[in-house]
């Protein structure tokens, strides 16, 4: 199986910061990486697919990118409305697997 | 619009059986990959299983492998996943998601909440 890591697990920052959350796999991967939001007691939203394309809806101070085994998503001007947690899923080869989360707390 | 509802969640013993169902509308049923993913409390995201536009192909994951099958019915525009030998591991909110034909969820049902309990 494909082992995500994601990191950090947790941060907080502040209204207007710019944050980046990393996901590692272990083993490339081509661009089959997307990323998803949670919010609690809500689905997982879509964000990203194939690495860097923002999902319609999605404001484009969310962005993603990378290649092989590391990725990464930016939100380039944090939102009080960005507090959730953040997933990342590879979707190359089964079993499809999820990052363990990064969950965003704004100060 | 793309609607995706999740039923047949419940409470259920060690060793039984439950049989989950998504209804969805808004798009091409017959046209899309479906999964189920499914997120046990306070827990991440874990893919379960996929299955293929016409059936023919399932995968699932290592954990229930034997024990859960996805199947759907295209005519009723319907997913099901049958749960079967269930383990109190298994307890999770289940949501049936549409794939995109890279293999990446785009779209979620709400969830539907299995309690696997004695």
């Amino acid at each position: 199986d494909i082992q995500m890591t994601q990191s950090p697990s947790s941060l907080s920052a502040s209204v207007g910061d710019r944050v980046t959350i990393t996901c590692r796999t272990s083993q490339g991967i081509r661009n089959d990486l997307g990323w998803y939001q949670q919010k609690p007691g809500k689905a997982p939203k879509r964000l990203i697919f194939a690495v860097s394309s923002l999902q319609s809806g999605v404001p484009s101070r969310f962005s993603g990118s990378g290649s092989g085994t590391e990725f990464t998503l930016t939100i380039s001007s944090l939102q009080p409305e960005d507090s959730a947690t953040y997933y990342c899923l590879q979707h190359y080869t089964y079993p499809y697997t999820f990052g363990q989360g990064t969950k965003l707390e704004i100060k | 619009e793309v609607q995706l509802v999740e039923s047949g969640g419940g409470l259920v013993q060690p060793g039984g059986s439950l049989r989950l169902s998504c209804a969805a509308s808004g798009f091409t049923f017959n046209s899309y990959w479906m999964s189920w993913v499914r997120q046990a409390p306070g827990k991440g995201l874990e893919w379960v299983a996929n299955i293929k536009p016409d059936g023919s192909e399932k995968n699932y994951v290592d954990s229930v492998k034997g024990r859960f099958t996805i199947s759907r019915d295209n005519a009723k525009n319907s997913l099901s996943l049958q749960m079967n030998s269930l383990r109190a591991e298994d307890t999770a909110v289940y949501y049936c998601a549409r794939v995109l034909n890279s293999g990446y969820p785009d779209y979620w049902g709400q969830g539907t909440l299995v309690t696997v309990s004695s």
